[in-house]
């Protein structure tokens, strides 16, 4: 079954304190993008890699870091987190036709 | 820039009514046209597409018809189930290929479906 998958689903954290949101495909896609969805903006695409070692900014790509070691993985960092990146994140893994979605990750920066 | 503009919500209508929420695009080229559907607690589902102007996408009884003359691309369903209450996004892509690549969204339109 073609899938994305993300994790953690929800995580609570506190300003500054590093962390790391995985991302998984089993699609064999060399494309993968991450967006975060805040109320009445929208999706909005953070950073994207068209395939291992190569990765670009998004539209909102300030205070992110991401890595493509590896065709099936594309890590989302945020390296000192503060509040305004409280967000929904989605990974996304692009085929021929269509982009498959993971199920979202919850993020809270208090 | 590219750029997507969809009607605001929420949307509430009774089950059984004719659904239309207005989708209009800016791009350059020739993009490809989706809309996207979220259920509550889910990540984004395709719904259909279209990647070339009068092409009709049509999926669960939605359909939508890329209309380059006025840049637009509407939902549209007969006859709207509860189970239809999801949030919908329309977006493009700039790859005429049908590829998903690098999708522009707009900010959603909450449905809501009444009983």
């Amino acid at each position: 079954e073609a899938q994305v998958t993300q994790n953690p689903r929800y995580l609570i954290t506190v300003t500054g304190k590093k962390l790391t949101v995985t991302c998984s495909q089993n699609m064999n896609h060399e494309y993968m993008s991450w967006y975060r969805q805040d109320p009445g903006l929208g999706l909005r695409q953070i950073y994207y890699s068209m395939n291992v070692e190569v990765t670009d900014k998004g539209d909102v790509p300030e205070g992110y870091k991401v890595s493509r070691k590896e065709k099936r993985n594309f890590p989302l960092i945020l390296e000192s987190p503060s509040p305004n990146q409280t967000s929904l994140y989605f990974c996304a893994s692009s085929g021929p036709d269509t982009q498959y979605f993971g199920p979202g990750t919850r993020l809270t920066v208090l | 820039g590219n750029s997507v503009t969809q009607m605001e919500g929420p949307v509430t209508l009774s089950e059984e009514a004719f659904l239309t929420i207005n989708c209009t695009y800016t791009a350059t080229g020739y993009p490809s046209l989706f809309w996207y559907v979220q259920y509550p607690g889910e990540g984004l589902q395709l719904l259909l597409k279209a990647t070339k102007a009068d092409d009709k996408g049509s999926n669960k009884g939605f359909e939508a018809t890329y209309r380059k003359e006025t840049t637009s691309f509407h939902l549209e369903k007969g006859s709207v189930q509860v189970s239809d209450s999801a949030v919908y996004f329309c977006a493009l892509s700039a790859y005429s290929g049908g590829g998903a690549d690098g999708l522009t969204f707009g900010k959603g339109t909450h449905l809501i479906i009444q009983p």
